[in-house]
């Protein structure tokens, strides 16, 4: 399992960001998929969860509205994007599977090694 | 929502066990067998060393073991050794709207 992200940077409040995550080593389409991140020094946040065919999606509250996870199973992609970014938003950003096609019930079995995001003007 | 209670730190002797908890409520980690948990290393992505509360993942050395008993749950490391120094964070499944996915504050594991 290989779970490489990209997309991250430095943006200016209030502006936007589109996140990847790139999966090989497993049937991508199978599994739901989640983000998880860290800001500087602090603990993990989950952030949203995606299920294997694109059906179910769910969002931490503290980003319900600005924030839209998705998927292409064609491409074994996962992305994030993220609208009105605010400078609390700055952390690494983790994709993690899901050792389940289902949403609900999930652990985090795999995770990639991250992308930073830095919002500051 | 609410984060899970960890202590911030918790120190052992090479060799030693140590155990460390996981507090949630009734909506987390009492409600299901959904707990799992997380090794940090420094610099490093977390890693799932446990799941559903006491299942070890193929790999995962058979030092790390889980438990549970009413709202709080447990890792217990045994046979302590300096690779082992690092966080560690629990999660678990919630119900809130209409679902979600809490974190532990953490624990920082030291060898002395």
């Amino acid at each position: 399992v290989q779970l490489v992200e990209s997309g991250g940077g430095v943006v200016q409040p209030g502006k936007s960001l589109r996140l990847t995550c790139t999966a090989s080593g497993f049937t991508f389409s199978g599994y739901a998929m989640h983000w998880v991140r860290q800001a500087p020094g602090k603990g993990l946040e989950w952030v949203a969860v995606v299920s294997s065919d694109g059906s179910d999606k769910f969002y931490s509250d503290s980003m319900k509205g600005r924030f839209a996870i998705s998927r292409d199973n064609s491409k074994n992609t996962l992305s994030l994007q993220m609208n009105s970014l605010r400078a609390e938003d700055t952390a690494v950003y983790y994709c993690a599977k899901s050792p389940y096609s289902s949403a609900y019930y999930n652990c985090f079995e795999n995770w990639g090694q991250g992308t930073l995001v830095t919002v500051s003007s | 929502q609410s984060a899970l209670t960890q202590p911030a730190s918790v120190s052992g002797s090479p060799g030693q066990s140590i155990t460390f908890s996981c507090s949630g409520t009734s909506n987390d980690a009492g409600d299901y067998n959904y707990v799992s948990w997380y090794q940090q290393l420094p610099g490093k992505a977390p890693k799932l060393v446990i799941y559903e509360v006491t299942n070890r993942p193929s790999g995962v050395s058979n030092r790390f073991s889980g438990s549970k008993s009413g709202n709080t749950a447990s890792l217990t490391i045994s046979g302590l050794q300096a690779e082992d120094e690092g966080d560690y964070y629990c999660s678990s499944y919630t119900r809130n709207n209409p679902l979600n996915y809490a974190f532990g504050t953490g624990t920082k594991v030291s060898v002395l």
